[in-house]
């Protein structure tokens, strides 16, 4: 099975901060990842496709990118709602397996 | 606009089973995989299988193979997930999905 290593499990960063999350796979996945955020009691959203595609609707400020098996998500400058849990998904093979989350919360 | 709507919440007894559903509207069922996605609370996304409506091939993961059963209706657009032989470690929301869009969640209390 291909592991996906998602860090950090937990951050808190201010308002405006740049903040970015990282998925390690360890196989090679191409760039077959999606990440999703969920907020509390909510089902989980698309945010990027393919590893860097921005999803429609979803604001400019979040972006993804591929560094060999590192896979990132990144928040350009934080706002308030986008207090939530990021997950990773890898679908290049089954079983299809996500990272273990990121909660990210506010300072 | 697509939506999958789900089944209610359920209340189980240990070693029982239960079946969950998720009708699908507002695209050809048929053309997407339908997905089931585990999440215990306040934990992560575990991935359980997949069914492809057209002819209802599935593809588990190794440690959903005898607990969970996918089918789909074409003719209702409804995919379903049975659970059998619950246990404790059961109790978690239940997600269809085809990854663009989410069923939003069934959750499954295994309690005597």
């Amino acid at each position: 099975d291909i592991q996906m290593t998602q860090s950090p499990s937990s951050m808190s960063a201010s308002l405006g901060d740049r903040v970015t999350i990282t998925c390690q796979a360890s196989q090679d996945i191409g760039n077959n990842l999606i990440w999703f955020q969920q907020k509390p009691g909510k089902s989980p959203r698309p945010m990027i496709y393919y590893a860097t595609n921005l999803a429609n609707g979803v604001p400019s400020r979040f972006s993804g990118s591929r560094s060999g098996s590192d896979y990132s998500l990144t928040i350009s400058s934080l706002e308030s709602e986008d207090m939530a849990d990021y997950h990773c998904l890898q679908y290049k093979q089954y079983p299809l397996t996500f990272g273990s989350g990121t909660k990210l919360e506010i300072k | 606009e697509v939506l999958l709507q789900q089944s209610g919440a359920e209340l189980v007894r240990p070693g029982s089973s239960v079946k969950i559903s998720c009708k699908a509207s507002g695209y050809t069922f048929t053309d997407y995989y339908m997905h089931w996605v585990k999440q215990r609370p306040e934990q992560g996304l575990v991935w359980i299988g997949r069914i492809n409506p057209a002819n209802g091939n599935t593809v588990y993961a190794e440690k959903f193979k005898s607990k969970a059963t996918l089918t789909a209706d074409k003719s209702s657009n409804t995919a379903y997930m049975q659970l059998s032989s619950l246990t404790s470690e059961d109790t978690a929301t239940y997600f269809c999905t085809n990854f663009d869009y989410w069923g939003q969640g069934v959750m499954v209390t295994v309690s005597s």
